[in-house]
């Protein structure tokens, strides 16, 4: 499946770091989507972008900043992470409802 | 705001026995979904449920919809060692926001 990749697939990185993860759907769809999934919450929404508008912010801390520049680009900034922010961080994509989930950014915070 | 409650958690079963996992919402949905997450990987779309009190099968997979449109269920019958994933179900808030349950972990003994 490759409708909706993710870049990078795994990612480490230090509490002092600044990173981007990168998502892009290849399947026309108008509306794109965040998600955490760790042991503790298995897909916890994060953001929702519709016709690249911020449409749901799901009391993100600031230091996730996520910014949609066209309908088949999604990034997520990260600066100041802290260990508890490891997981698994999922992007999605959707026209009418079902969601298509990319494969993922494993990420851990050191 | 709206919550969607999954049991059980976990579930262990021999290969060739049945599974069920429940669904239940605190309101009223639109319609319903079911994803798959094998381990490792990440959610795929399975169905789609709609109308009250309906039932859609899948080979060996049986989902229903309630008739108060709050819970659907899951079942697997026979099950097999392609089986072993997480089922998550999602209800539907709105055309671009869906609100996932805690999912299923399902393991297999074959």
């Amino acid at each position: 499946e490759t409708g909706v990749t993710q870049t990078p697939r795994h990612l480490v990185m230090g509490m002092t770091n600044k990173k981007s993860l990168k998502c892009e759907q290849h399947l026309g769809h108008n509306a794109m989507y965040w998600y955490k999934q760790s042991a503790k919450k298995p897909l916890e929404l994060m953001f929702v972008y519709s016709l690249e508008e911020r449409v749901e912010n799901n009391s993100v801390p600031s230091r996730f900043s996520p910014e949609c520049p066209n309908s088949s680009h999604l990034f997520l900034h990260l600066h100041t992470l802290q260990p508890e922010d490891s997981a698994l961080y999922l992007c999605a994509s959707s026209q009418a409802g079902t969601q298509y989930f990319g494969p993922g950014t494993r990420l851990t915070v050191l | 705001g709206q919550q969607v409650m999954q049991i059980p958690q976990y579930q262990h079963v021999q290969e060739g026995e049945d599974f069920t996992t429940y669904c239940n919402s605190s309101t009223t949905l639109s319609n319903i979904q079911w994803y798959k997450q094998r381990p490792g990987g990440h959610p795929v779309f399975l169905i789609q449920l709609v109308k009250s009190g309906e039932v859609k099968k899948q080979k060996r997979l049986t989902f229903q919809f309630g008739e108060a449109k709050k819970n659907s269920s899951l079942h697997i019958t026979a099950t097999q060692t392609t089986d072993v994933g997480t089922y998550f179900c999602a209800g539907n808030q709105g055309a671009q926001k869906l609100v996932f349950g805690q999912g299923t972990r399902l393991t297999i003994n074959p």
